[in-house]
């Protein structure tokens, strides 16, 4: 157990909804993390979050957003879903917001489904 | 800004066969260097890691990973592999790019 959950693990909905994605960060850990994770694309990084404010962007469609909260933990907002979006979601966590020794704890994930 | 690139994509081993994955990083300036392990149907977690210092790298359940500056490489190695290393295995900077993941099946 790495310490990270997300909620919930696993969803279903149809194309052109909307949905949220729940992450809590490892106690202490100030970083979060946003990946999709699919077949035909590998592990893409989506997003970071620092200490409530975006850090960093990767390959996040403008469908996408995301916020980190003052407690910390984060969501990911998915909207007008397609087919495509189907994959499973990781959120990770770390100490720091980048650079040397920041190892990454990754949660369970969110497998989401698009039909 | 640094990007890895793993070109084995699938790797199939009979138990007590040494492993042996690459991992080839491109220089962007901090080399912060990850290997990550994904079991069937659960997270990612750190196999090993390298920021600095000996470029032999130990991690948990026996892999090692050496950083080879001059080949810009950073490949992850077993011994004897077992049947419970069956896995996809994640090479990563620091910048959280992961590169495409190599599936390691071993046969008993």
């Amino acid at each position: 157990d790495s310490g990270v959950t997300q909620t919930p693990k696993h969803l279903i909905t149809a194309t052109g909804q909307r949905v949220t994605l729940r992450c809590s960060p490892r106690s202490g850990d100030l970083s979060v993390y946003w990946y999709q994770q699919s077949l035909d694309q590998g592990l893409q990084f989506l997003i970071q979050y620092y200490n409530g404010e975006e850090r960093a962007k990767g390959n996040i469609l403008e469908r996408f957003s995301a916020q980190q909260f003052p407690d910390l933990h984060s969501e990911l907002n998915l909207s007008s879903l397609e087919l495509g979006d189907s994959a499973l979601y990781f959120c990770a966590s770390s100490v720091y917001s980048g650079g040397n020794y920041n190892e990454q704890f990754f949660g369970p994930g969110t497998r989401l489904t698009v039909l | 800004a640094q990007s890895v690139s793993q070109h084995n994509h699938h790797v199939i081993l009979s138990e007590a066969a040494s492993l042996e994955l690459g991992c080839n990083y491109s220089y962007g300036g901090t080399v912060n260097l990850f290997w990550y392990v994904q079991y069937p149907g659960q997270h990612l977690q750190l196999l090993l890691k390298y920021f600095s210092g000996d470029p032999l790298v130990k991690g948990i359940k026996g892999f090692e990973a050496e950083f080879i500056k001059s080949k810009f490489s950073f490949n992850l190695r077993k011994p004897s592999v077992q049947w419970s290393d069956t896995a996809e295995y994640f090479c990563a900077g620091h910048d959280m790019r992961f590169g495409a993941g190599t599936r390691l099946t071993v046969k008993p």
